[in-house]
């Protein structure tokens, strides 16, 4: 069974267009989070969930927006998009909030917006 | 917050061992060393975590002197399949201590 599991893994799309990747983890976690990892393969956290709560939002632009309807989902939309969205999207989670951790991440999503 | 500088890449041989250090000379007290494995086109996962001395498991062993401001990864007789970009995090219980550097792009030649 997968851990952390992302969908989909390859998402190709217009300047302008709105997407969603979504992401779910079986191992009962009570913290999620999504990174966005550029070319240069810096990791950079986007969001942080706690038991559904928002916890960190990091200087990122609010055409990005997550959802989590329940603990074991954490669903990112994008809106807008732009050239510069062009990523490997990360999804991830532990067992609790402190930094410190072990995180399980998903396999990625890699955003390619044209 | 605890930054850390690591080399950018590392190259090797089969079956050498490998030691890739971290420095994080700000570490606060209450921080733990984490080290995580990346292999192209998979998410990072978790190889050790320590918070002083030395800690080995299966996999690696991190080596952490008294002062703690740096810290030493340790792969021993590496293969191929060890080839793998590896991080280097400082974090303690603040969830805002989730900072990531480029890692050390470890290549092993045959």
């Amino acid at each position: 069974d997968t851990a952390v599991s992302q969908t989909p893994k390859y998402l190709v799309t217009q300047m302008g267009n709105d997407k969603s990747i979504k992401c779910e983890q079986n191992l009962g976690h009570d913290t999620m989070y999504w990174y966005k990892q550029d070319s240069k393969k810096f990791l950079k956290i986007m969001f942080s969930y706690n038991n559904k709560e928002l916890i960190i939002n990091e200087t990122v632009p609010n055409r990005f927006s997550p959802k989590s309807p329940d603990k074991a989902h954490l669903n990112l939309h994008i809106n807008s998009l732009e050239l510069g969205d062009s990523a490997v999207y990360f999804c991830a989670s532990s067992r609790r909030l402190a930094a410190y951790n072990e995180q399980f991440f998903g396999p990625g999503t890699r955003l390619t917006v044209l | 917050l605890a930054k850390t500088t690591q080399p950018i890449s590392m190259d090797s041989y089969e079956g050498q061992e490998v030691n890739i250090t971290c420095s994080h000379n700000n570490i606060a007290t209450n921080d733990y060393i984490t080290w995580y494995q990346q292999f192209p086109s998979q998410g990072p996962r978790f190889i050790i975590q320590g918070y002083k001395t030395k800690v080995t498991n299966e996999v690696a062993s991190l080596f952490i002197p008294a002062d703690r401001k740096s810290s030493t990864l340790s792969l021993p007789r590496v293969s191929l399949s060890d080839t793998a970009v590896y991080y280097c995090l400082v974090n303690g219980d603040s969830n805002y201590q989730l900072i990531w550097g480029a890692g050390t792009k470890l290549i092993i030649k045959p």
